[in-house]
């Protein structure tokens, strides 16, 4: 079945740029979702279909698919962006989702 | 507003059994293709199951991990979504979302429940 990793986590200062990587065997042949938890709360859907963004949802969160890699980029990060973030796919073969392992985003 | 609101959870033991319910509202439910995604303490997000709309032939499709064990099911005349868990595992322990694809034609999920927590142990 379809790999998706992610980085354990990722650490930005407040302001800059954060990317979170979802890597997986030709992604940019796949639509990537991103979703962001935060502690006890339920995921919510962030980036569908590679870059588009829910109502909502801040420019400051976008998304891209390339090659290996589907990136999550949120720019100006603040701190209540903290947050768990997941990529997921559809796997064709096993018409069954597929999440990554989930990236952890500190700000600070 | 679309809302979903799980119920059901709690603690159990090893081998018991256990059905979880999802309130949906706000949308059109016996339209929807529904899902359970779990999330056992300190881990990531795991696809559980779907049940497809009675429309699209109501069929439904499990996680290898959980099948044969878990049975998702729907009432459209209560809005209700279903989950029934049977042979419990300390493994199956994790928090139980209740989501949806927005559209049909979605592979992604939105919104979702705030979640019910399974306990299971000795």
């Amino acid at each position: 079945s379809y790999v998706l990793t992610q980085p354990p986590s990722v650490s930005v200062a407040p302001g800059k740029t954060a990317k979170i990587t979802c890597g997986g065997d030709n992604i940019r042949n796949q639509d990537v979702h991103w979703y962001q938890q935060k502690p006890g709360q339920a995921p919510v859907l962030v980036i569908y279909d590679d870059k588009d963004r829910p109502p909502g949802i801040p420019e400051r969160l976008s998304g891209s698919n390339s090659g290996d890699t589907a990136t999550l980029t949120i720019r100006r990060a603040e701190t209540g962006d903290e947050a768990d973030y997941y990529c997921q796919v559809w796997d064709s073969s096993t018409d069954q989702p597929v999440f990554g392992g989930g990236t952890k985003l500190s700000v600070l | 507003e679309v809302k979903l609101v799980e119920s059901g959870g709690g603690l159990v033991k090893p081998g018991g059994s256990l059905r979880l319910s999802c309130k949906a509202s706000g949308f059109t439910f016996r339209n929807a293709w529904m899902s359970w995604v779990r999330q056992a303490p300190g881990k990531g997000l795991e696809w559980v199951g779907r049940i497809k709309s009675k429309g699209d032939g109501g069929a439904t499709d499990y996680a290898a991990p959980v099948k044969g064990r878990f049975t998702i099911s729907r009432d459209d005349s209560k809005d209700t979504l279903y989950l029934q868990i049977n042979t419990l595992k300390t493994e199956d322990t994790a928090v139980y979302f209740c989501t949806m694809r927005p559209v049909v034609e979605a592979d992604f999920f939105d919104p979702w429940g705030q979640g019910t927590l399974v306990t299971v142990s000795s």
